[in-house]
């Protein structure tokens, strides 16, 4: 059974830093892309970046670029993502999803249940 | 960046009954369109990809059409567990992988 957990949400300050973990099991994780999504209270989904199966690629929207960097160590089944510099709008539910294997990139078959990051003085 | 719409924001929608979402993008995404369900406390779940391919394990009463900027996710007969909020998202053109905002259904 494909499994996903985030870890490592919490409260911080504006201007503050934090990591996020997701630990996978159910897949050879190394085979895939992977992503993560997030969602401000009461607000749809916005795709904040993903890494490609050997890390060689990574891509970013552009509200985070510069502040977020996503990585994995396939060794330990994990993706993280390193956010610093944080900002109140950064406040979501963040999601990490597995991307589809086979087809175009860019389709989330598995979503593990979020890690909630608020970001406040 | 391509953006996408969804439509209505809110359906009502008996039990039983037929419910069609509409989605649309700001240019062509060809048929490079999912569609997830979402439902309170939960997270996203893949129903259609492709624009019409049912994910494993999605129930025929869900189906997709559409290509280039005009999608639809249809509930032939909606059922109690139907009852939800529905994004469609294009990965054609890519980054950013763009989501609609949204279409809750709900009980009328």
């Amino acid at each position: 059974e494909v499994q996903l957990v985030e870890s490592g949400g919490g409260l911080v300050q504006p201007g503050g830093s934090l990591r996020l973990s997701c630990a996978a099991s159910g897949f050879t994780f190394s085979s895939y892309w992977m992503t993560w999504v997030r969602q401000a209270p009461g607000k749809g989904l916005e795709w904040v970046a993903n890494i490609k199966e050997d890390g060689s690629e990574k891509y970013y929207v552009d509200s985070v670029k510069g502040r977020f960097i996503i990585s994995r160590d396939n060794a330990k089944n994990s993706l993280y993502l390193q956010m610093n510099s944080l900002r109140a709008e950064d406040t979501a539910v963040y999601y990490c999803a597995r991307e589809r294997q086979l087809g175009p990139r860019g389709v989330f078959d598995y979503w593990g249940q979020g890690t909630l990051v608020t970001v406040s003085s | 960046e391509i953006l996408m719409t969804q439509s209505p924001a809110t359906l009502s929608v008996s039990p039983g009954e037929r419910a069609t979402l509409s989605c649309r993008a700001s240019e062509s995404v060809s048929r490079n369109l999912a569609w997830y369900q979402q439902k309170p406390g939960q997270a996203p779940r893949l129903l259609i990809y492709g624009a019409s391919t049912r994910a494993t394990g999605i129930p025929a009463r869900f189906s997709g059409s559409g290509s280039g900027t005009e999608f639809t996710l249809t509930i032939s007969s909606l059922q109690s567990e139907d009852f939800a909020v529905y994004y469609c998202q294009q990965y054609n053109n890519w980054p950013p992988l763009t989501f609609g905002g949204g279409t809750k259904v709900e009980i009328k």
